[in-house]
């Protein structure tokens, strides 16, 4: 296992348009976060899962922003209708249930909106 | 408001100087991570301390939870030009996870 694994390192997206980022966990972890980190600033949670389940969503940044764990293995960031302001690295971490022994991160996704 | 409040914000220092970062919260916390993050790349953990006054030592980084464990702090010793990077400190508390604002430490070799 390489670690935790993000796809793609780039994007770069036009105003409006629709863009999925995926993440593949360390196997052996039951939980998949995501977080968004801009310039400067340290990460910022949006979401995680245990398995296959959702566990808190309530800190996406608005409804345009969704996230899926389909089979508790890999999971994909969603944006629709992106605007300038979701210009950002989207970070995706893994951890044991007992993730209070800290989280594995990928290197991220730097996404840019045109 | 944040609930991590990490200072100095940024840390620029000569290689061999000594330097301390710090973590505060108003809340407690069961445990805290340390990370480093390079341009570009995702943090990466340093340390874990879960019991308030533990002291961890990892080569030439001390890591300290304080008593009541709402802060902790960073020292690092004769640094070195490969320490540059984004220390970011981070906790939880039930489903909601926090990283602190980062320190910027540049060490000029």
């Amino acid at each position: 296992d390489t670690g935790v694994s993000q796809n793609p390192r780039h994007k770069i997206t036009k105003r409006g348009q629709n863009v999925t980022f995926r993440c593949d966990p360390i196997s052996e972890h039951n939980r998949l976060y995501w977080y968004r980190q801009t310039l400067g600033q340290g990460p910022e949670f949006l979401t995680y899962f245990q398995n296959e389940a959702q566990l808190e969503k309530s800190r996406l940044l608005s409804d345009r922003f969704s996230a899926e764990r389909p089979k508790g293995s890999f999971s994909t960031l969603e944006i629709q209708r992106t605007e300038q302001g979701d210009s950002a690295m989207y970070l995706c971490a893994s951890s044991p249930i007992t993730g209070g022994n800290g989280y594995t991160f990928g290197s991220g996704t730097r996404l840019t909106v045109v | 408001t944040q609930l991590l409040e990490q200072s100095p914000q940024f840390l620029s220092i000569q290689e061999g100087e000594n330097l301390t970062v710090y973590c505060n919260s108003s809340s407690v916390f069961s445990s805290l991570q340390w990370y480093r993050q390079e341009p570009g790349e995702g943090p990466v953990l340093l340390v874990t301390v879960v019991t308030g006054g533990e002291v961890k030592k990892l080569k030439r980084l001390t890591f300290q939870f304080g008593d009541a464990r709402k802060d902790s702090s960073l020292h690092i010793t004769a640094a070195q030009p490969g320490d540059t990077g984004l220390y970011l400190c981070a906790s939880s508390r039930g489903n909601q996870f926090y990283f602190g604002t980062g320190t910027s430490l540049t060490v000029i070799p």
